[in-house]
């Protein structure tokens, strides 16, 4: 099955920095990649998602980049604030034809004031 | 609409023991699925179901089953509980195929002893 790796570190960062990300997939290129908030005793929010002809995506803050030759997704946030304290995570398609998600461990974003 | 509900919140089973977590949407999604998060592991599929009366398994689904009489439920059977069982068990819900964001319960935390 395909795996997406995402750095088990915690990013600390002070406030008002970007804050950059990192999710790399093995394999074939998924058709998209999607991206997640998790709280600490919370379920994972949806934050975007990004298709594999898009090179990037933007809200508000945030913005993905998909690059299918590096097999990579960056997740930034600009102008990070202590409320974006938290562990992000990105997902894709299982396996082709399999409509079922495949998650990383996970990256803890921490902004300090 | 109150979205996607997991109850338990909170159990502690003995070793053998079996229990059903209760997951209900309301916003009519098709595709609902369970995934387990340990420390570490990220989220870990278990069982998932495209619609009401179709199922498919997961990468970890031993241990456990599954049904889907209703749209509206997908409730995830333990049939004899096992320390390696200890997990939040999160729900998740989306419009269609995994393909569309998915919507998360707040999870429930099992522990096993």
């Amino acid at each position: 099955s395909q795996k997406i790796e995402q750095n088990s570190e915690a990013l600390n960062i002070q406030e008002g920095k970007t804050a950059t990300l990192t999710c790399n997939y093995t394999n074939y290129s998924p058709a998209y990649l999607q991206w997640y908030r998790q709280d600490p005793g919370r379920g994972p929010v949806f934050l975007l998602l990004i298709r594999e002809n898009e090179k990037e995506k933007r809200k508000e803050r945030l913005k993905v980049t998909f690059d299918t030759t590096l097999k990579q997704s960056l997740f930034h946030i600009t102008a990070s604030q202590p409320a974006d304290s938290a562990t992000y995570l990105c997902a894709r398609r299982k396996d082709t034809g399999r409509r079922a998600l495949t998650f990383g461990s996970g990256t803890r974003l921490q902004v300090q004031p | 609409n109150a979205g996607v509900t997991q109850t338990p919140k909170f159990q502690v089973l003995k070793t053998g023991q079996s229990m059903t977590l209760q997951c209900a949407q309301d916003m009519n999604h098709e595709y609902m699925s369970w995934y387990r998060q340990d420390p570490g592991m990220g989220l870990r599929l278990i069982h998932y179901s495209v619609g009401a009366g179709i199922t498919d398994q997961g990468e970890v689904p031993n241990g456990y089953n599954v049904s889907r009489s209703t749209t509206e439920d997908f409730p995830l059977r333990l049939l004899s509980a096992a320390p390696s069982q200890t997990s939040v068990y999160f729900c998740a819900s989306s419009y269609s195929t995994g393909d569309y964001e998915q919507y998360f319960g707040p999870g429930t935390r099992l522990t096993v002893t």
